[in-house]
């Protein structure tokens, strides 16, 4: 357990339905990042965070894919009018420095 | 035991032998290596890292070196455990940009009893 935390850890949805996932990271940490991995690849980022700003997200996958921090401290991913493309593991991880810590992922299905 | 990586997605050992997996990063100005972990179900877990000021660097039975010349990085286990069985990623950064860490395709290490 590396203390950053995902919920939920599974979604099953219709394709269609909006979806959004949560991730509290270490408290202490100021850098927040969310990946997509998708089965037998590598994490793939999305966006990142320092403290409440939003400081990349050109590498969101689609205008479907949006993300906040509002206090700086958790976090969240929504995915509009899922796909089923669109299912994957979501990872968050955080970070003070250079080492980042990634909670267990959110599973998300769409049907 | 020793991988390519991309090229070489599975690595099966026998317990206790050495492990060595490789990777080739892609962007000459990374300066940070990584090197993760994942069980299945699991995220990746940080094994051990590198900067680009070093070629080699020790951890407990884990050795990361560092070639900048010809852009690869390799992970040595050595005396292989069966709890060492996961796929194993090779992460790039570049610190300046720290925002963007570049993850391989990874390399599926089973270990047999």
């Amino acid at each position: 357990d590396t203390g950053v935390s995902q919920n939920p850890r599974h979604k099953i949805t219709k394709r269609g339905q909006n979806v959004t996932f949560r991730c509290d990271p270490i408290s202490e940490h100021n850098r927040l990042y969310w990946y997509r991995q998708t089965l037998g690849q590598g994490p793939e980022f999305l966006t990142y965070f320092q403290n409440e700003a939003q400081l990349e997200k050109s590498r969101l996958l689609s205008d479907r894919f949006s993300a906040e921090r509002p206090k700086g401290s958790f976090s969240t991913l929504e995915i509009q009018r899922t796909e089923q493309g669109d299912s994957a593991m979501y990872l968050c991880a955080s970070s003070l420095q250079s080492e980042q810590f990634f909670g267990p992922g959110t599973r998300l299905t769409v049907l | 035991g020793e991988s390519v990586g991309l090229h070489l997605p599975t690595l099966s050992v026998q317990e206790g032998d050495n492990s060595i997996i490789n990777c080739a990063y892609s962007n000459s100005a990374s300066d940070y290596f990584i090197w993760y972990k994942q069980e299945s179900g699991k995220g990746p877990q940080f094994i051990i890292d590198i900067r680009s000021n070093m070629d080699k660097r020790q951890g407990q039975r884990v050795t990361v070196l560092l070639n900048k010349t010809v852009k690869h990085l390799s992970l040595q286990i050595a005396a292989t455990q069966p709890g060492d069985s996961a796929v194993y990623f090779c992460a790039e950064n570049w610190l300046i940009n720290n925002n963007d860490m570049r993850f391989g395709a990874g390399t599926r290490l089973t270990v047999k009893p």
